[in-house]
């Protein structure tokens, strides 16, 4: 069963520090594996997307890294701010044959909290 | 440009009733779909539609309806609502490539 663990559950941190979220996966077969930011009452909204050859990608703040030999990612955010206080959602797709050829298997997020 | 828009934002309703979550989208995307999200678990696939014309069931259809009025439009429809649909249920597009464009979501009570 295609399955996606993160952890922590939740995480409270200060303004201005950095911390990292882990995630892993066993889905199978692997064809990318997606970072996205869900704040409060609204969509997941992407971060960034890994191919199976790629083993890290930023979006300003935001760094995430893939090893698929351990199959496992991570989310780092450098200088967290305010704005940063969301769920943060590890997605991992497997080619198929039905579901538009991509079935999504999504974590149960961290929920992060940045305090001033 | 309004990217997934879905309507209503909130609804409550008693158990038996139905309704219709409307979604359209104005990316001209191809491809749209229904996922609801419950506490503790990851989003999960309901019903999606690959094009224009076809739709599909997902991991969790039991109890929905979908159409796919046009190529902007995705409805999903709950014909008698039982309180284990109580969800948020969200829509999303997108067009060949990896990248999915997300609702804002529609809070659903049923009581």
């Amino acid at each position: 069963k295609n399955q996606v663990e993160q952890s922590p559950q939740s995480l409270i941190i200060l303004e201005g520090k950095n911390c990292t979220l882990q995630c892993n996966y066993t889905v199978s077969p692997f064809s990318n594996l997606r970072w996205y930011k869900q704040d409060t009452g609204r969509g997941p909204v992407s971060l960034t997307i890994m191919t199976f050859s790629e083993n890290t990608k930023s979006n300003g703040r935001y760094t995430a890294t893939l090893d698929a030999d351990t199959k496992q990612s991570s989310l780092h955010i450098t200088a967290s701010q305010l704005s940063d206080s969301a769920s943060y959602i590890c997605v991992v797709s497997a080619l198929v044959s039905n579901f538009g050829n991509e079935k999504l298997t999504f974590g149960t997020g961290t929920r992060l909290t940045i305090i001033p | 440009n309004a990217g997934v828009t879905q309507t209503p934002k909130f609804q409550v309703l008693k158990t038996g009733q139905s309704m219709t979550l409307q979604c359209a989208q104005d990316m001209n995307h191809n491809s749209m779909y229904w996922y609801r999200q419950d506490p503790g678990m990851g989003l999960r696939l309901i019903y999606y539609s690959a094009s224009e014309g076809t739709t599909d069931k997902g991991e969790v259809p039991n109890g929905y309806n979908v159409s796919r009025l046009n190529k902007r439009e995705f409805s999903l429809r709950l014909e008698s609502a039982a309180p284990s649909q109580t969800s948020v249920y969200f829509c999303a597009s997108r067009t060949g490539g990896y990248g999915y464009t997300f609702g804002s979501g529609t809070r659903l009570t049923v009581v």
